[in-house]
This record gives structure tokens, C-alpha cells and sequence, in this order.
């Protein structure tokens, strides 16, 4: 079955801090998509990146990062010299390709402090 | 660009009373359409999708039901509405293929 985990529920950090978002991920197809979003404080979900199952090359986007293992399923994404701004809500999803639906993990509230 | 419209953007209704959401998008022709919950402080829950023009799937059986009259219209409904029922509803669309979903700006139903 898929799933995909989020263990850290909430964090804290300062401006200015590095944070790194876990996600992990079970599946049994070879051939899938991962993606993170983020949910400000607004609700509006705003998709961030995708990345697919044969592509494990890190992508780096301004102060953000992504991280994918095969290895260990692992997509994490990390945030650099954090801001205030970053505070929201971070989803981490995975889709397969037959069926077109998204597995979304139970998200990491981020809370980045002045 | 694909725009997706969802209202009303906040709803307070009581116990027993019916529901119906609406979703609309623009820009884009066939998506495939998405109608997820989330629950005060918690993750995404997916409701209802559908591929098509009458052609939808549930994902969780509950008092709740979807219908898509035209391409780019997804309605969520309900006869009668429990206070389990309350939460943020989101319309999602995926313009073909396996990629990234686009989401509506969401409603938020308050039942009383």
C-alpha cells in the first residue's frame, strides 16, 4: 500500500536557522512522482516540486532544497537560512502513475521565529 | 494558467441541513478533478475524484457526494450535514498525467 510519513508534527525554529522537513515514503511501483507543498496560514496549498521515481539528482531552488534517496525513501526538503515567511504548513505527497491520485502525508507545521 | 474557483469561502451551517460546494476551473480542458477535507489541524483527506463528465470515484464512504455536470465544474454535496462534517474542503485539478495538482483557494464549512 502507499503511504507516505511525516514524523515531525511541528517545529520551531529562528530566523536565520536551517531546518530540514523528513518525509518518508512506501510503494510498491516503480515508477511514481514525489512532491512537496506548502499551506500558508491563508489555506491555499502551493505546490513547491516534483520529482519522479528515476530521477534522484538533489534540486536546489534559492534557499530551498530537496533531498531524494531511493535507497531509504526518503524526499527531504530543506529550508536555508529560514524566514519568517516560511511559516506554514509543509506536505509532502506521492502519486502513481495508474490511478492519478495523491497520497499525502499528515504535514509538518513550520514555525520560524524573529 | 489554470484557475480554480471554489465557493462560497466560508460557510456556517446546521446540523441536518444540506451542503453543496462548488468548484470551477479555467484554463485548461479534461483535468482530472479532486475534492480533499481537512480536518482543524490536520492532514489532507480525499473525498472524491473524477477523470471525466459524470464519472466519479469515492474514496470515503459518508454522507457525502459529488457530481461533475460539465468539464470544468465539480460539485460537493450533502443531504444532511453531521458536525463531523466541518473542516476546510479543497477542489484540486491535474491537468493530465501523473504530475503536480493545482489547488482552489478552499472553503471552510463551519457546522453548528
Amino acid at each position: 500500500a502507499q503511504k507516505v510519513t511525516q514524523a515531525q508534527t511541528e517545529i520551531s525554529v529562528v530566523e536565520k536557522e536551517d531546518v530540514t522537513l523528513d518525509c518518508v515514503y512506501e510503494t510498491r511501483d516503480t515508477t511514481y512522482y514525489l512532491f512537496w507543498y506548502k499551506q500558508p496560514p491563508s489555506g491555499e496549498l502551493v505546490f513547491l516540486i516534483r520529482r519522479n521515481s528515476f530521477d534522484e539528482q538533489n534540486e536546489i531552488s534559492g534557499r530551498y532544497s530537496w533531498n531524494f534517496q531511493k535507497s531509504t525513501s526518503s524526499f527531504n526538503f530543506t529550508i536555508t537560512a529560514s524566514q519568517v515567511v516560511d511559516s506554514a504548513v509543509y506536505f509532502c505527497a506521492l502519486s502513481e502513475i495508474a490511478f492519478n491520485k495523491f497520497y499525502f502525508g499528515s504535514g509538518t507545521k513550520l514555525n520560524v521565529k524573529p | 494558467s489554470q484557475t480554480i474557483h471554489q465557493w462560497p469561502a466560508t460557510l456556517v451551517q446546521p446540523v441536518g441541513s444540506p451542503l453543496s460546494l462548488e468548484c470551477t476551473v479555467e484554463g485548461t480542458s479534461n483535468p482530472n478533478l479532486y475534492w480533499y477535507r481537512q480536518a482543524a489541524g490536520r492532514g489532507l483527506q480525499l473525498l472524491f475524484y473524477s477523470v471525466g463528465i459524470g464519472q466519479i470515484s469515492s474514496e470515503v464512504p459518508q454522507n457525502l457526494s459529488a457530481s461533475r455536470p460539465q468539464d470544468r465544474q465539480f460539485i460537493l454535496s450533502s443531504k444532511k450535514l453531521l458536525l463531523s462534517d466541518s473542516g476546510f474542503y479543497l477542489c484540486a485539478l491535474q491537468a493530465g498525467g501523473p504530475y503536480e495538482q493545482y489547488f482552489g483557494p478552499g472553503t471552510r464549512l463551519t457546522v453548528t
